[in-house]
């Protein structure tokens, strides 16, 4: 079965830095996806980046990118530039495997931006 | 882009009644819907999967007579939590995949349920 860890429960960055949130997985399968999700304290969802594990490069949407290291089994999400909204949880989710299935979220870090 | 509606968006009911929570795909019709329970400060559990014309698929743990779901059409998805009571007071979301995106999946705005 696969498995996701995030192991910061809480971080802080300055305004303006970055910031990196880390995430391990565990999986046999050699296809498969990853996903970050924001979580703002209204309770949406929003999705942020996605990976694909056949991906020739690490993913990049704006000031989101991911540092990919599949020998490792990790996708960390970097913030470049943070901002006060992005302050908020942030959930590494992986899909089960075959195609788009019910997805495993980590337990999520909670970042905190400081002016 | 696709959009789910969920509503409503917050509800308090008294113990013992019962609470309906509704999905809609706007945009797009959604044969499969997931249905999440987050506690405060916890990640995203899933509670079941919901599939147009057939029975929904609970994960384990999950009492399925109280919470109910069903999949009506393509473009509708309803949980309704039975008998309610204060632990069943949690944020309830629901999720579709976007269908020819490959990865896609959009999210409800989710239900923040408190029963007193």
């Amino acid at each position: 079965a696969q498995k996701i860890t995030q192991t910061q429960p809480g971080m802080f960055v300055q305004e303006k830095e970055a910031v990196t949130l880390d995430c391990t997985y565990d999986t046999s399968d050699q296809s498969y996806g990853l996903f970050w999700y924001k979580q703002p304290s209204s309770g949406e969802m929003i999705f942020l980046i996605y990976q694909g594990s056949y991906d020739e490069q690490n993913a990049t949407e704006g000031r989101y990118s991911l540092n990919f290291q599949k020998a490792r089994k990790s996708a960390n999400l970097v913030i470049s530039a943070s901002q006060l909204g992005d302050s908020a949880m942030y959930f590494c989710a992986f899909p089960f495997s075959g195609g788009y299935q019910k997805v495993t979220f980590g337990t999520g870090t909670k970042l905190q931006v400081i002016p | 882009g696709a959009v789910v509606s969920q509503h409503p968006s917050r509800v308090i009911c008294k113990s013992g009644t019962s609470v309906k929570i509704e999905c809609r795909s706007l945009d797009f019709q959604a044969t499969t819907m997931f249905w999440y329970r987050q506690f405060p400060k916890q990640s995203l559990m899933l509670m079941a999967t919901s599939n147009e014309g057939s029975k929904a698929t609970y994960e384990q743990g999950v009492e399925k007579d109280k919470f109910l779901i069903n999949h009506a059409s393509l473009t509708l998805s309803t949980l309704t939590v039975t008998s309610a009571h204060p632990e069943d007071s949690s944020f309830y979301i629901c999720s579709a995949p976007q269908t020819g995106s490959g990865y896609g999946y959009t999210f409800g705005s989710g239900t923040r349920l408190t029963v007193v």
